[in-house]
């Protein structure tokens, strides 16, 4: 029971560039979220995904898109991406958003030069 | 803003010793959460206090809350080097239809052996 996988681990992306992080869990849960990582800020969310074919914007969304693929996964899209979205991402999924128990993904660390 | 902040954003303590963290938040809950961070790592889910509960105990994990103060307390006991990590607090908060899970900034726990 692999619980929250992210892919990649590491990435360095160039200015301007795209790239899609990848998001899949194994329990059958109906929520999703994506959220930064930024030194002395916490965690911000991104974007989330009450349940499979939905979802809505967070607290910083600019900049970002995502889809819910199925109820497994939930991919985060930087269109272009920009120095300011260094950061560690954190994929998350939990039963009933905000109620239950979240399970979190290890990360993905992303650098922007 | 963010809903919840923790207090102090940093502790230094001897193993053994008690390390108390502090979360203050601005709105209304249905619960409160706690979630430990290893360095480099994800978030792992500690306790879930719900609003109508005072005191929640969990191994050597004791955690308040004052839904009167808008505030909640973590307190690890006879604490041991392993126990150094973040912690972090999270609200749930209802808008767009949706609860969602917040976070705080952390407290960064140093346990000393």
């Amino acid at each position: 029971n692999a619980g929250v996988t992210q892919t990649p681990k590491f990435q360095v992306l160039k200015t301007g560039q795209s790239m899609t992080l990848q998001c899949a869990q194994d329990m059958n849960h109906n929520s999703m979220y994506w959220y930064r990582q930024d030194p002395g800020m916490g965690l911000r969310l991104i974007y989330y995904s009450a349940s499979e074919g939905t979802t809505d914007k967070g607290e910083v969304p600019n900049g970002y898109n995502v889809s819910r693929l199925n109820k497994r996964e939930f991919s985060l899209r930087l269109e272009s991406a920009a120095p300011s979205q260094t950061s560690v991402y954190f994929c998350a999924s939990s039963e009933e958003w905000g109620n239950t128990e979240a399970f979190f993904g290890q990360g993905t660390r992303l650098t922007v030069v | 803003s963010q809903q919840g902040e923790e207090d102090p954003q940093a502790l230094s303590i001897q193993e053994g010793e008690n390390a108390t963290m502090n979360c203050s938040y601005k709105t209304s809950i249905n619960n409160l959460q706690w979630y430990r961070q290893n360095s480099g790592r994800g978030l792992v889910h500690l306790i879930l206090i719900r609003s109508n509960e005072r005191e929640k105990h969990s191994g050597r994990l004791r955690v308040t809350l004052d839904t009167s103060k808008k505030s909640s307390s973590l307190l690890i006991t006879a604490s041991r080097a392993a126990d150094t990590a973040s912690y972090f607090c999270a609200t749930d908060m209802f808008s767009g239809g949706y609860n969602k899970l917040i976070f705080g900034a952390g407290t960064r726990l140093a346990v000393h052996p």
